[in-house]
């Protein structure tokens, strides 16, 4: 059975701060690493890895693979409170997603 | 690009009262939709898998009859769960994955259904 296991599960920060999200998964057939941001309704899409390596880039948001490792991170610089949100990581694995339980971010002003 | 609608947006109905959700792609074609169930402070759980014009694939310990899928045009996926109850209380979610995408596993959220039984 397909596994995704995300920490922490919930985190505080204060405005300014650095975050690292972790993700370990082990799946069959990997195709590729999924990371969403869930604030009150559906996930919105952030990047998609599927490469070990090379880094994705968004603004303040990046994110590295590592498929010997089957690990990947996404990371937050200089936090703000609009990034307060469950941060989800799913592996694609043939046709589905499996997805992680999430990392509740919580940035305080 | 890439928008999924769903409607309704909420939904409160009574014990045994069946509700149908539906899940389209606006401005897209969507050979395979994913339905998705999500308690909460958990994760989402893949319930089923529905291609257009073939009968959907469900996810182990999902009741097929409980919750039927159609997918009858490449736009338009409806989700019904017949005799509700208050256990299926839920934020239903579906995505669709663009049939010209460029990637396979790359799929587009709608907004959600949250059911209440009462």
């Amino acid at each position: 059975e397909d596994k995704v296991v995300q920490s922490p599960l919930s985190l505080v920060v204060h405005e300014g701060d650095t975050v690292t999200l972790n993700c370990s998964y082990e799946v069959t057939n990997f195709r590729s690493l999924l990371w969403y941001k869930q604030e009150k309704k559906a996930p919105t899409f952030l990047f998609m890895l599927t490469s070990s390596g090379i880094e994705k880039k968004s603004g303040r948001l990046s994110s590295i693979l590592d498929k010997k490792e089957l690990f990947s991170i996404l990371n937050i610089t200089a936090t703000q409170t609009g990034d307060s949100a469950v941060y989800l990581c799913a592996v694609g694995s043939n046709y589905k997603l499996t997805f992680g339980k999430g990392t509740l971010l919580t940035v305080n002003p | 690009g890439a928008v999924v609608s769903q409607h309704p947006s909420r939904v409160i109905c009574k014990s045994g009262t069946s509700v149908k959700i539906e899940c389209r792609s606006l401005d897209f074609q969507a050979t395979t939709m994913f339905w998705y169930r999500q308690f909460p402070k958990q994760s989402l759980m893949l319930m089923a898998t529905s291609n257009e014009g073939s009968k959907a694939t469900y996810e182990q310990g999902v009741e097929k009859d409980k919750f039927l899928i159609n997918h009858a045009s490449l736009t338009l996926s409806t989700l019904t769960v017949t005799s509700a109850h208050p256990e299926d209380s839920s934020f239903y979610i579906c995505s669709a994955r663009d049939l010209l995408g460029s990637s396979y596993n790359e799929q587009f959220f709608g907004p959600g259904t949250r059911l209440t039984v009462l």
